[in-house]
């Protein structure tokens, strides 16, 4: 079946290097995607979002890019700080389902 | 402040003993999901609620139910709890539905079941 991936269960970076996060998904169809981080005891929570017909999109400090060619998103987290360390979701959706599905998650550790 | 609110946030109970985990949200949204995070399976939707008195079954629906009667409110009930139900559950509501209009949804911050 369809199924939203991500490459690493683990990421480490040194504090105050960019971070880059990256999920394949499988359903061509997906038209909008977003990033989630969770941290420890708390629920997910909304990081950023990009739909299909753009190819990138930033907040502050966080870029998402869609490769829509390979299926293939990322987060970038520019200047990493120790609050970043969480575990990352990305999550899509296609246009009319209701259903958001999840990748199993990234789990970002901030070296000191 | 704008939240979703679940309760208990962790419960310890026996295999056949009815429970209900309540979710409630003040932000008016239409939208109410639950979600179970397994380790090595993420979040999976169980069952979802576009409005008021509509729901609908997610992945993993199976030994759940729920109810919609009231906007704020999407409680999760486990009519005859097994330890394979033993998880972290996650509430999540968004304005609209997601593929509707687009909109990410909002999570509470989790109840912790264990069922002996």
């Amino acid at each position: 079946g369809e199924s939203v991936g991500l490459h690493l269960p683990t990421l480490s970076v040194q504090e105050g290097d960019n971070s880059i996060i990256n999920c394949a998904y499988s359903n061509s169809a997906s038209d909008y995607f977003i990033w989630y981080k969770q941290e420890s005891g708390k629920g997910p929570q909304f990081i950023i979002d990009i739909r299909s017909n753009m190819d990138k999109r930033q907040g502050q400090r966080v870029t998402v890019l869609l490769n829509k060619t390979v299926k293939h998103l990322s987060l970038q987290i520019a200047a990493t700080q120790p609050g970043d360390s969480a575990v990352y979701f990305c999550a899509e959706i296609s246009f009319g389902n209701e259903k958001l599905t999840f990748g199993t998650g990234t789990r970002l550790t901030i070296i000191p | 402040e704008a939240q979703v609110t679940q309760n208990p946030r962790y419960l310890i109970t026996v295999t056949g003993k009815k429970l209900t985990v309540t979710c409630s949200q003040n932000m008016n949204h239409e939208y109410m999901s639950w979600y179970r995070q397994d380790p090595g399976l993420g979040l999976r939707q169980i069952y979802y609620s576009m409005n008021v008195e509509v729901t609908d079954k997610g992945d993993v629906p199976e030994g759940y139910k729920v109810s919609r009667k009231e906007k704020r409110n999407f409680p999760l009930i486990l009519e005859s709890p097994s330890p394979n139900q033993t998880s972290l559950y996650f509430c999540a509501s968004s304005r609209y539905g997601q593929g509707e209009r687009n909109q990410p949804q909002h999570f509470g911050d989790g109840t912790r079941l264990s069922i002996l």
